[in-house]
């Protein structure tokens, strides 16, 4: 059974500086990785995929994986207070039919101005 | 474009009574459709799927059912409510692999 651990819970950061999220995951298998945000209770947005180890930047969101390692990270770049919500992992082995992500349980982002 | 819509936005309903949750995709033709749960201060949990209209796959047990009757919309009820269904209920569709959320249904049980 997959598990998909975050770290901080929460996370208070000053506009500008570099905010880093934590993601690690149990199942090595794991083939799909996604960082979603959530703004009070509202609907997800995804910001950044990432299916290799590696880097992958989607404007100021930049995903890090390391499969070796069952880690995955998400770093933003100049963040605003617009940034501010719960940043969600999701992890999935994806197979015929079903994507079945599972998801952290969420990273708590505070970006003062 | 492809929208996603949610209905109702909100609902306080009582133990007992019957729960009829919708979600709607335009757009977008035969898509997989998700269900997902999320209870207060909890974590997301996928609860149904679908990948063709009348065909649906519980993935967690918790006295919701979920139906297809058309390939643009996914319906969530229960004919009796309990207070743990209480919670945000968020339906999706994926395109590729990546899921698209809706807005989302607060469920308030008293």
């Amino acid at each position: 059974q997959q598990k998909v651990q975050q770290s901080p819970e929460s996370l208070t950061v000053s506009e500008g500086a570099m905010a880093s999220l934590n993601c690690t995951f149990s199942d090595g298998t794991s083939n799909n990785f996604r960082w979603y945000r959530q703004h009070s209770a509202k609907g997800l947005e995804v910001l950044v995929s990432i299916f290799s180890d590696g880097e992958k930047e989607e404007g100021r969101f930049t995903a890090h994986l390391n499969r070796a390692n069952l880690h995955v990270s998400l770093h933003i770049r100049e963040p605003q207070p617009s940034d501010s919500a719960v940043y969600l992992c999701a992890v999935s082995l994806v197979n015929t039919g079903n994507y079945k992500y599972v998801f952290g349980a969420g990273t708590r982002l505070k970006v003062i101005a | 474009a492809q929208t996603i819509h949610q209905w109702p936005v909100a609902e306080i309903k009582a133990v007992g009574s019957p729960l009829s949750l919708g979600c709607t995709i335009k757009g977008k033709s035969s898509p997989n459709l998700y269900w997902y749960w999320q209870a207060t201060g909890g974590t997301l949990q996928q609860l149904f799927y679908s990948i063709t209209v009348g065909q649906v796959e519980s993935v967690v047990q918790l006295n919701l059912s979920a139906s297809r009757p058309k390939d643009d919309q996914f319906i969530l009820s229960t004919e009796k409510l309990l207070l743990s269904h209480s919670g945000f209920y968020l339906c999706a569709w994926s395109l590729g692999n990546t899921l698209y959320f809706g807005e989302g249904s607060r469920l308030i049980v008293v």
